[in-house]
């Protein structure tokens, strides 16, 4: 079974642009959760989609949105990029969302910042 | 709120032993443990649930205590391999809205 697949894998973008960035779910997982990981702050929680509804979100700023569409693949836009913005963004995918629900990650998108 | 991870860093030999705790000031319905590679994905290692017995493959276990809502991950005879970094993942009972709260992380180097 192919795992998680996000692109692309690396972007270079300057501040006030806007990027999209894409997940591709495990076939037959239809939870999408997206993360940034910082070396200072972690992983930190941005949002989950389950049937293309958005279900939870971490405290980010409207300039964080994604979608999620009936395939289960997702999409995440950050618009006006920030210099904070620059971070490794990572997508999971599980089976309908629960405490007890294995996620599994793709490799990350790198998004410098410039 | 981010569970507390402990050590921060933690450097051992290779045959020694490791444990990596993970606090919370809220109560818990589970915790999981995923270990990153530099440059990689987190890899899932295990979770284990509210009421649940502690859980453990190869030379890796954890256990949960409710009472002090902590989580314990344990390394015995390390390997080389377990070179990484280790998160602890939260949830917190709050069904429909579930988030997985994740900790710092602990930075992990195994050395011959």
């Amino acid at each position: 079974k192919a795992g998680v697949t996000q692109t692309p894998r690396y972007l270079i973008k300057t501040r006030g642009q806007q990027v999209t960035l894409s997940c591709s779910p495990i076939s037959g997982h239809r939870s999408v959760s997206w993360y940034q990981q910082t070396p200072g702050q972690g992983l930190q929680f941005l949002f989950e989609y389950f049937s293309e509804t958005q279900r939870n979100k971490g405290n980010f700023p409207g300039r964080f949105s994604g979608r999620q569409f009936s395939n289960s693949r997702s999409e995440m836009n950050v618009s006006t990029l920030e210099l904070g913005d620059s971070a490794l963004y990572l997508c999971a995918s599980s089976l309908p969302r629960g405490p007890t629900d294995t996620q599994y990650f793709g490799p990350g998108t790198r998004l410098t910042v410039l | 709120q981010q569970p507390v991870q402990s050590p921060q860093a933690v450097i051992l030999r290779e045959g020694e032993d490791a444990v990596i705790n993970c606090s919370s000031s809220k109560a818990l319905y589970s915790v999981h443990w995923y270990r990153q590679k530099h440059g990689e994905a987190p890899v899932f290692l295990m979770i284990l649930l509210k009421g649940g017995e502690q859980k453990g493959h190869d030379k890796i276990s954890a256990s949960f205590n409710e009472k002090k809502q902590q989580s314990s991950l344990y390394l015995t005879a390390s390997q080389l391999s377990y070179s990484g970094t280790y998160f602890c993942g939260t949830e917190i009972q709050d069904f429909g809205n579930e988030k997985l709260t994740f900790g710092t992380g602990t930075r992990l180097t195994i050395i011959p």
